[in-house]
């Protein structure tokens, strides 16, 4: 199983809206309505921002959304904020399995 | 305070053993599917194992199925990952995580809420 396509960086100025796209195939992302997304801020351990493709868990700001289409899934970071550079994985279950995407650096301008 | 600590990483010579531990407080262990995701410094996140609240479920990624062996003590509130034939590219900090999802009928695949700050394993001769 291959990791999940995510593009290597995605850039915005602050108060912007940014877009970070989790490609993978109808086997995975497709199939199942299992993608989560993680923030990971060097040196941290990664916190989750969105499960089950949409929800928001306790305490993440609602300036992070998930969506899917097809064998596309998206996170949206709206209001764009110096704290949200960082690396950002999607995940999705594949099938007794997860598996992750190759990540994305979102660098804040 | 919900918190889980790894523990049992190490340096460890390739084709050798290695049983790694997370001891998990402030949540009802037993409600919870619980994973091992691993990461090499500077490199992203690769899911290792998950293991259903009874451990009755287990899965693994490929590159490690057949060597590594994911486990659970509900009554001790820990997770276990035994790892045998360890190659160089099993090199990595490797974090124990709980999934949000609470109850019985809940498994490995719905998101990981909480983690602890990692264990390194290091395989070299």
């Amino acid at each position: 199983q291959s990791a999940l396509t995510q593009p290597a960086s995605v850039s915005g100025s602050p108060g912007q809206s940014i877009t970070i796209s989790c490609t993978g195939t109808s086997s995975d992302v497709g199939s199942y309505n299992l993608v989560s997304w993680y923030q990971q801020h060097p040196g941290k351990a990664p916190k989750l921002m969105i499960y089950e493709v949409s929800k928001r868990p306790s305490g993440v700001s609602n300036r992070f959304s998930g969506s899917k289409s097809g064998n596309t899934a998206s996170l949206t970071i709206s209001g764009l904020q110096a704290e949200d550079e960082a690396d950002y994985y999607c995940c999705s279950y594949v099938g007794s399995k997860d598996v992750f995407g190759t990540g994305t650096k979102v660098t804040v301008l | 305070e919900v918190q889980l600590v790894e523990s049992g990483g190490g340096l460890v010579q390739p084709g050798r053993s290695l049983r790694l531990s997370c001891a998990a407080s402030g949540f009802t262990f037993d409600d919870h599917a619980m994973h091992w995701v691993r990461q090499v410094p500077g490199k992203g996140l690769e899911w290792v194992s998950g293991i259903s609240w009874n451990g009755d479920s287990v899965g693994y990624a490929d590159s490690v199925r057949g060597r590594f062996t994911i486990s659970r003590d509900n009554a001790k509130s820990s997770l276990y990952l035994q790892m045998n034939s360890l190659r160089a590219e099993d090199m990595a900090l490797y974090y124990c995580a709980k999934d949000i999802c609470s109850g019985f009928d809940c498994y490995y695949y719905y998101g990981m809420d909480v983690w602890g700050q990692g264990t390194t394993v290091t395989v070299s001769s």
